[in-house]
């Protein structure tokens, strides 16, 4: 079945700077790849997705990036605010509609 | 529109025991899930259901049970609570496309002791 390893586990970054976070996948027929951000408390959002037939997708200051050679993705947030701290999760879509979780990145803005 | 309503946010049990554990969406989604999420684990999907009266495992449905007999409920039963139950358990819904653009609640946090 479909895995998805998501890097780093943790990641602090300083207010303004950017962040990057990355995922694989292991079955090249995944179609879907959607990211969701869980602040403390809450249940995950839908911050961003992209479909296969699309390399690049932006929304403000967020982006994500999608390389099907290599079977990879990442986040992108650009300007970061203290808001932006969360545990952001990374998923797949794969074959018979199977949607797959990475295993969360906790990332804190430092002011 | 209040999305989706889980509750209740914090329950402990009592190995063996059993309990529901409710959700309702208003935003008239065909397909509803449920998940659990461990420590450093991700998402891990229970059951989802397609519809009124459909419902299918997913990748951990051992130990739970649920139904929908509404577009608007999804309750999802416990039985014989086991200390590997204990877990935080989100409820979700998505409209058009199964497992695309998933809308979660805010999660019942479960103990079992």
């Amino acid at each position: 079945g479909e895995n998805v390893e998501q890097h780093p586990s943790t990641l602090s970054v300083q207010e303004g700077d950017s962040a990057v976070i990355k995922c694989t996948y292991s079955d090249s027929a995944s179609n879907y790849f959607p990211w969701y951000k869980q602040e403390l408390g809450k249940g995950p959002q839908l911050i961003i997705d992209i479909r296969s037939n699309v390399g690049e997708k932006k929304d403000q200051r967020i982006a994500v990036t999608l390389n099907k050679t290599a079977k990879h993705f990442s986040l992108h947030i650009t300007e970061t605010q203290p808001e932006d701290s969360a545990v952001y999760f990374c998923a797949a879509v794969g074959p018979y509609e199977k949607l797959t979780f990475g295993t969360g990145t906790r990332l804190t803005i430092i002011p | 529109n209040a999305g989706v309503t889980q509750t209740p946010k914090f329950r402990i049990l009592k190995i063996g025991q059993s309990m529901t554990l409710q959700c309702a969406q208003d935003m008239n989604h065909n397909y509803m899930y449920w998940y659990r999420q461990d420590p450093g684990m991700g998402l891990k999907l229970i059951y989802y259901s397609v519809g009124a009266g459909i419902t299918d495992k997913g990748e951990v449905p051992n130990g739970y049970n649920v139904s929908r007999s509404t577009t608007e409920d999804f309750p999802l039963r416990l039985e014989l609570a086991a200390p590997s139950q204990t877990s935080v358990y989100f409820c979700a819904s998505s409209y058009r496309d199964r497992n695309e653009k998933l809308f979660f609640g805010s999660g019942t946090q479960l103990s079992v002791l």
